[in-house]
C-alpha cells in the first residue's frame, strides 16, 4: 500500500483553466503538507494542515486553495494557471510536523501549463 | 528561523570513490536534521535524521552523517560510491516553530564508471 499518494502523476493544460491534485495518505499522520519543486529542484513550503486546519500558508498566490477534507486528505485546487506554476508539486505528511519526525513525501504531480 | 546550506550545487564523484556532501545549519540550539535523495522522478526518501540520540547516524544504501555542533555541519558520506547513488540529495530542518521541513537548494550527485 502506497502511504502517501497524490493524483495525477503528470498534468498537462492550457494557460487559465482551472485544475486540481489529490493527496491522501494512509500512516494515520496529523500533519500534511504541499511542497512546489521547481525547475532547478529546489523545494518550497506552500501549505501546511495539522487536523484539517491550516497551519502555514507561505506566500502563493490566492489561486492555489487548499482543501482538507478529513485528516487522511489534502487536496490542491489551482485557478487560472499560468505559465509560471508550472513544476512539480509534492504532497508529504508527518505525525506532528516537529521535532524529529520526519515527512513522507508522495511521488509528485508534474504539472505542464501550455 | 531555522535554515539549512548545501555546500556545493553538484558533486561528481567516480565509481568506488568516497561520496561527501556538506549541510551547514544556522541555529543556536541544534536541531533535529534531515537528509533525503531524490532519484529522477520519483518523490523524496529519507536518508537518515539526527535527533540527538547519537551525533554519528546511519542511514540506508550505506550512507552515514556526522552531528558537528562546533562546526553546525551534519555531513553526508558514503565511503563507495555505486552507479546507483546518482541522485538529487536534500539537507533539511523543520523551520520556525516547527511547522514545517525547510529544505536546501540540493546537491546533484553523479557517479561516472
Amino acid at each position: 500500500d502506497t502511504a502517501v499518494s497524490q493524483t495525477p502523476k503528470y498534468l498537462v493544460t492550457q494557460m487559465g483553466n482551472d485544475k486540481s491534485i489529490k493527496c491522501e495518505q494512509n500512516l494515520g499522520h496529523d500533519t500534511m503538507y504541499w511542497y512546489k519543486q521547481d525547475s532547478k529542484k529546489f523545494l518550497k513550503i506552500m501549505f501546511s494542515y495539522n487536523n484539517k486546519e491550516l497551519i502555514i500558508n507561505e506566500t502563493v498566490p490566492n489561486r492555489f486553495s487548499p482543501k482538507s477534507p478529513d485528516k487522511a486528505h489534502l487536496n490542491l485546487h489551482i485557478n487560472s494557471l499560468e505559465l509560471g506554476d508550472s513544476a512539480v508539486y509534492f504532497c508529504a505528511s508527518s505525525p506532528r510536523g516537529e521535532g524529529s519526525t520526519e515527512a513522507f513525501f508522495g511521488q509528485g504531480t508534474r504539472l505542464t501549463v501550455v | 528561523a531555522q535554515s539549512v546550506t548545501q555546500l556545493g550545487s553538484h558533486v561528481s564523484v567516480s565509481e568506488g570513490a568516497l561520496v561527501l556532501l556538506r549541510c551547514n545549519y544556522s541555529s543556536s540550539v541544534p536541531p533535529y536534521l534531515f537528509w533525503y535523495v531524490q532519484y529522477p522522478n520519483q518523490g523524496l526518501q529519507l536518508l537518515l535524521k539526527y535527533t540527538s540520540a547519537a551525533t554519528l547516524v546511519k542511514g540506508i544504501n550505506g550512507f552515514e552523517a556526522e552531528f558537528k555542533k562546533s562546526e553546525t555541519s551534519f555531513h553526508l558520506t558514503k565511503p563507495s560510491a555505486h552507479m546507483s547513488d546518482a541522485a538529487e540529495y536534500f539537507c533539511a530542518v523543520y523551520g520556525q516553530a516547527g511547522t514545517a521541513l525547510i529544505f536546501g537548494k540540493g546537491t546533484t550527485l553523479s557517479v561516472s564508471s
